[in-house]
């Protein structure tokens, strides 16, 4: 079964401070994903990898950016994190291919900036 | 365009009943429709899902319809369980390398008991 392992479930930080979302996938999947969900606003796509050290911006990349070093970890990184970053933060990671491939979740990482 | 809107926001639904959620979308070039459920406190999880090759996918008490020509597809739970109560979203994307779903933006269904 595909693994999809986020660091923390909760995590509660400042504003300014430098926040990093960790996310290990265990299939040897190609493509990963970064996604916030917000009630009402559904699943907002902010950025994907279809390979190491690529990237490609979704819909909210704005004061977020992402670093994947090695294939199996993706990493969300917020550079200065603000009150309207509070939010669930899910990761993903489908096979290589079209984008019809099944994606597979993580928990969440539950996020607030005070 | 490239926008996936789904309706309705919430549903509330006897136990036996049927549920039905609705999508539309816009693009054309969409040609793979999934719906994803998720349970509180964990990431969505794939359903069931359809191409545009066939009207209609059935999967125990799951159905999608497809509706080509209006751009429009929707999820059918026969017999809707307390253990169904949960929020799905329906997505679409593009048969091409490098892209990604589109998410609607989620229902959430409560069965009653």
């Amino acid at each position: 079964d595909v693994k999809v392992t986020q660091s923390s479930r909760y995590l509660v930080k400042r504003t300014g401070e430098k926040v990093f979302l960790e996310c290990v996938q265990d299939m040897d999947h190609e493509n990963m994903f970064w996604y916030r969900q917000d009630p009402g606003l559904g699943l907002r796509l902010i950025y994907f990898s279809y390979d190491v050290k690529m990237k490609e911006k979704g819909d909210i990349p704005e004061g977020y950016s992402v670093s994947r070093e090695k294939k199996e970890r993706f990493s969300l990184i917020l550079e200065s994190a603000s009150t309207n970053q509070t939010s669930m933060y899910l990761c993903a990671s489908s096979v290589q291919g079209a984008g019809n491939q099944p994606q597979h979740f993580g928990d969440g990482t539950r996020l607030s900036i005070l | 365009q490239q926008q996936v809107k789904q309706s309705p926001q919430s549903l509330i639904v006897q136990k036996g009943g049927i549920s039905i959620i609705n999508c539309a979308y816009e693009n054309t070039a969409f040609d793979y429709f999934p719906w994803y459920q998720q349970f509180p406190g964990k990431g969505p999880a794939l359903l069931i899902a359809i191409r545009p090759d066939v009207s209609e996918k059935k999967e125990g008490r799951f159905t999608i319809s497809f509706n080509k020509s209006a751009k429009q597809f929707s999820l059918h739970i026969m017999d809707s369980q307390p253990g169904d109560s949960a929020t799905y979203f329906c997505a679409a994307s593009m048969d091409q390398a490098g892209t990604a779903l589109i998410f609607g933006k989620g229902t959430t269904l409560s069965v009653s008991s």
